[in-house]
């Protein structure tokens, strides 16, 4: 599947830098999503954009920081991150946001040393 | 709030051996969603449940949703290899809540 788009596939950056996710949609969906995948952990929903605006934060730490400029595109900003924060980070997207079924990206790998 | 549980969260069978894995909420789900995720890869959405006792099949793969839509099972007959990765269960009502997940190895 090459609905979504993930860029870079692997990051590795030290905690004083600043990098951003970009994932992009081709799908014509309205709903955009970022979820964080750690080993032994359940899927955690970090944010949900529908029609461009965020409609859900899961008390995410503020060193995440999401934008949605229109409904194709979702980025994820990043900066003073602890090496805990080393994940996959998948972006997902449906047609309409809740109960649709999501299509993921191929995920970025990330480092944070 | 709403939780999504799923087990086992590991299970290893010889190839051609079947294989269960379970989802439980605490809630009632308006619809139940299963995905597979390959080693290295990302979560695939494979079917999608609505309806109270519902039973679906894909081939080798069966998925039932619970009579009280609490529930639901997905049941893969005779494993092949490539039936290897990690399957996930994902339902809710007003959103979707993922379950961590079954990882099924199959040994040849």
């Amino acid at each position: 599947e090459t609905g979504v788009t993930q860029t870079p596939r692997h990051l590795v950056m030290g905690m004083t830098n600043k990098k951003s996710l970009k994932c992009e949609q081709h799908l014509g969906h309205n709903a955009m999503y970022w979820y964080k995948q750690s080993a032994k952990k359940p899927l955690e929903l970090m944010f949900v954009y529908s029609l461009e605006e965020r409609v859900e934060n899961n008390s995410v730490p503020s060193r995440f920081s999401p934008e949605c400029p229109n409904s194709s595109h979702l980025f994820l900003h990043l900066h003073t991150l602890q090496p805990e924060d080393s994940a996959l980070y998948l972006c997902a997207s449906s047609d309409g946001q809740g109960r649709s079924r999501q299509y993921f990206g191929p995920g970025t790998r990330l480092t944070v040393t | 709030g709403q939780q999504v549980m799923q087990i086992p969260q590991y299970q290893h069978v010889q190839e051609g051996e079947d294989f269960t894995t379970y989802c439980n909420s605490s809630t009632t789900l308006s619809n139940i969603q299963w995905y597979k995720q390959r080693p290295g890869g990302h979560p695939v959405f494979l079917i999608q449940l609505v309806k109270s006792g519902e039973v679906k099949k894909q081939k080798r793969l069966t998925f039932q949703f619970g009579e009280a839509k609490k529930n639901s099972s997905l049941h893969i007959t005779a494993t092949q290899t490539t039936d290897v990765g990690t399957y996930f269960c994902a339902g809710g009502y007003q959103k979707v809540t993922f379950g961590i997940g079954t990882k099924l190895q199959v040994i040849p």
